[in-house]
């Protein structure tokens, strides 16, 4: 159950789209659609921005959206806005019945 | 309001136990797999453990295996996780979160993703 691989910050200016990739294996990104993205706010219950590779939930603005190839998934934000600013993580299904997160990016808006 | 609110850390020494509670509202709790992540101080999130929607599945990661064990009362909209033998390791803020399926991975105890989440509660484990 090694944490899926994602860069550890990636920054934009205000306006710009940025992109995060979250690195698997074929036991769990690559072998799933069921690859989900965590925004999480300093003190903030983490809120869920796609889900299953490329939906939205109700309510999470269509400048998040997320895609996959192979064992690597990506989220990318269009229109990079100031509340932006956070620490996302990516998830997946595995082959052991099991969950995993990716090790986090910190996303900074310049 | 849809809501899940834990329960039940603290501080306590190696060795000993502890067991949290999330009290689910607002939505139909039986209807729903459940999970617990915690919140490593400083680091990131780790899937900890997870439950299908009869408690007929559960799942845990290797770090926890044989140590925690997941639960879940239907009958009073609440998940469980009994935490045994802690480790410094365990360290965390706990949280509950609703998982959502379709098809044959309700039968599972991870399902597809964790669309609710609770503020967590934070265990404490130092000598």
């Amino acid at each position: 159950q090694s944490a899926l691989t994602q860069p550890a910050s990636v920054s934009g200016s205000p306006g710009q789209s940025i992109t995060i990739s979250c690195t698997g294996t074929s036991s769990d990104v690559g072998g799933y659609n069921y690859v989900s993205w965590y925004q999480l706010h300093p003190g903030k219950a983490p809120k869920l921005m796609i889900y299953k590779v490329s939906n939205r939930p109700s309510g999470v603005s269509n400048r998040f959206s997320g895609s996959k190839s192979g064992n690597t998934a990506s989220l990318t934000i269009s229109g990079l806005q100031a509340e932006d600013e956070a620490d996302y993580y990516c998830s997946s299904y595995t082959s052991a019945i099991t969950g995993v997160f990716g090790t986090g990016t910190k996303v900074t808006v310049l | 309001e849809v809501q899940l609110v834990e329960s039940g850390g603290g501080v306590v020494r190696p060795g000993e136990s502890l067991r949290l509670s999330c009290a689910a509202s607002g939505f139909t709790f039986d209807d729903y797999g459940m999970t617990w992540v915690r919140q490593l101080p400083g680091k990131g999130l780790e899937w900890v453990s997870g439950i299908n929607w009869n408690g007929g599945s559960t799942g845990y990661a290797d770090s926890v295996k044989g140590r925690f064990t997941i639960s879940r009362d239907n009958g009073k909209n609440s998940l469980f996780l009994q935490l045994n033998s802690l480790r410094a390791e365990d360290t965390a803020l706990y949280h509950c979160a609703r998982v959502t399926c379709s098809g044959g991975n309700c039968y599972t105890p991870v399902g597809e993703s964790f669309d609710i989440w609770g503020q967590g509660t934070m265990v404490t484990v130092s000598s």
